[in-house]
């Protein structure tokens, strides 16, 4: 059983798209993370929502809108692509402050 | 500002050798201490948490210890399976945010 899932596992798309990542745990837990890994392999939290609540919201451009539909998902809307919005983006959960677990990472493309 | 350093950046073992890796911290104060293994392609995966200075938490060939500044991941007769990359991260008190080191990245030759 997958703990954290992420769909898609690979994103290619052009610049100016609009785009979709969803994340799933069955883990029970009730906080939810969005993480994004550059080249250089350096993980910068992005988004947190802690019972469907967003309580982390990093410097990041409104283009960027994650949303929780319940505890258990957490999707990441992108608008107008970027080239630099290039990464791979994780999901992690964990229960409120504790040891976090990922998913296996989205790898997103702009060309 | 609560920032992360892991060193070395790099580090080659011969299978067999032991070694270990750094992760200095500077927080206002330390909710938690993670350590995690990233394999390539892969998501990190967690390993150990550490909460207070003097803590040590042990699982096969990887031991972990906390100081008030600064975290080791000791590597006992590493195996080339070990080969990957160690990821520290620490939790400041009070709030809910992770702050990740840079990483090492281990190989181990047979």
């Amino acid at each position: 059983d997958t703990a954290v899932s992420q769909t898609p596992k690979y994103l290619v798309t052009q610049m100016g798209n609009d785009k979709s990542i969803k994340c799933e745990q069955n883990l029970g837990h009730d906080t939810m993370y969005w993480y994004k890994q550059d080249s250089k392999k350096f993980l910068k939290i992005m988004f947190s929502y802690n019972n469907k609540e967003l309580i982390i919201n990093e410097t990041v451009p409104n283009r960027f809108s994650p949303k929780s539909p319940d505890k258990a998902h957490l999707n990441l809307h992108i608008n107008s692509l970027e080239l630099g919005d290039s990464a791979v983006y994780f999901c992690a959960s964990s229960r409120t402050a504790e040891t976090q677990y990922f998913g296996p990472g989205t790898r997103l493309l702009v060309l | 500002e609560d920032q992360v350093t892991q060193s070395p950046e790099a580090l080659r073992l011969q299978e067999g050798e032991s070694s270990s890796l750094n992760c200095s911290y500077t927080v206002s104060g330390l909710r938690g201490l993670f350590w995690y293994r990233q394999d390539p392609g892969k998501g990190p995966e967690f390993l150990f948490t550490l909460y207070s200075a003097g803590e040590e938490k042990e699982k096969e060939r990887l031991k972990a210890t906390l100081t008030k500044k600064e975290s080791f991941l000791h590597i006992t007769a590493p195996k080339p399976e070990d080969s990957a990359t160690y990821l520290c991260a620490v939790q400041p008190s009070g709030t809910y945010k992770y702050i990740f080191g840079t990483g090492t990245r281990l190989k181990v030759l047979a």
